[in-house]
């Protein structure tokens, strides 16, 4: 059956400090890879999407996730985080052949100063 | 600018009432989604549309009701066989065409029980 994993519900860290929120998924079939952040109260917003070719991946807000087949992973990470980045993180899957997006249950990104 | 309004953004139910939310987009996308959040639980589909006049159920449908008479306009309606109605309700659309293809969302209505 597909899933999607997100071990970490709550991930405290301090600015500027490095950050990386794992993802890992369950398939038998090819995926398409997203991430999202929430602000409360808000929707979601997508920071980045991994559909084919290089598996390093760019996005916004100096974001970027690594997809890695072998370990059906998809990681989120940050150099230096700032305390805007405060939000809740999720990992969605498209799995092919389904029209469906699956989510994970989100990881809460507390940075302090 | 493009987007997607959810409306209202708060909103309350009295026991056994129906209550309908409101999502609208120009955003010229086919296809439309309801999605229920609760905390620790992520998001859950309840019904989503891939064409006017045609959708499906999706994981938690049961309480729920939608139409799609418009391209732009996809209603979600909560009965009162719904029991347990509080939660974050988010609606979403993307073209479709390529499952890769990201989702876009609104800013959400909060319902809660009176």
């Amino acid at each position: 059956a597909q899933s999607v994993t997100q071990l970490d519900s709550q991930v405290p860290v301090f600015e500027e400090a490095p950050v990386e929120l794992r993802c890992n998924y369950s398939s038998s079939v090819s995926v398409y890879l997203f991430w999202y952040v929430q602000y409360p109260n808000q929707g979601l917003q997508l920071l980045l999407k991994y559909l084919s070719g290089s598996t390093l991946v760019k996005g916004i807000n100096g974001f970027e996730a690594e997809f890695n087949k072998s370990q059906t992973s998809f990681h989120l990470r940050k150099p230096s985080v700032h305390i805007s980045d405060t939000a809740e993180y999720f990992c969605a899957v498209t799995f092919t052949g389904f029209q469906k997006l699956v989510f994970g249950t989100g990881t809460r990104l507390l940075v302090s100063p | 600018d493009g987007g997607i309004t959810q409306s209202p953004k708060y909103l309350f139910r009295k026991e056994g009432q129906n209550v309908t939310l409101s999502c609208e987009q120009n955003l010229n996308h086919d296809a439309m989604y309801w999605y229920r959040q609760d905390p620790g639980q992520g998001l859950r589909l309840i019904y989503y549309s891939q064409i006017v006049n045609d959708f499906q159920k999706g994981d938690i449908a049961e309480g729920y009701s939608v139409s799609r008479e418009k391209k732009e306009s996809f209603p979600l309606t909560v009965t009162s066989a719904q029991k347990n109605p509080t939660a974050f309700y988010l609606c979403a659309s993307r073209t479709t065409g390529h499952l890769g293809q990201p989702q876009h969302f609104g800013d959400g209505t909060r319902l809660s029980i009176l």
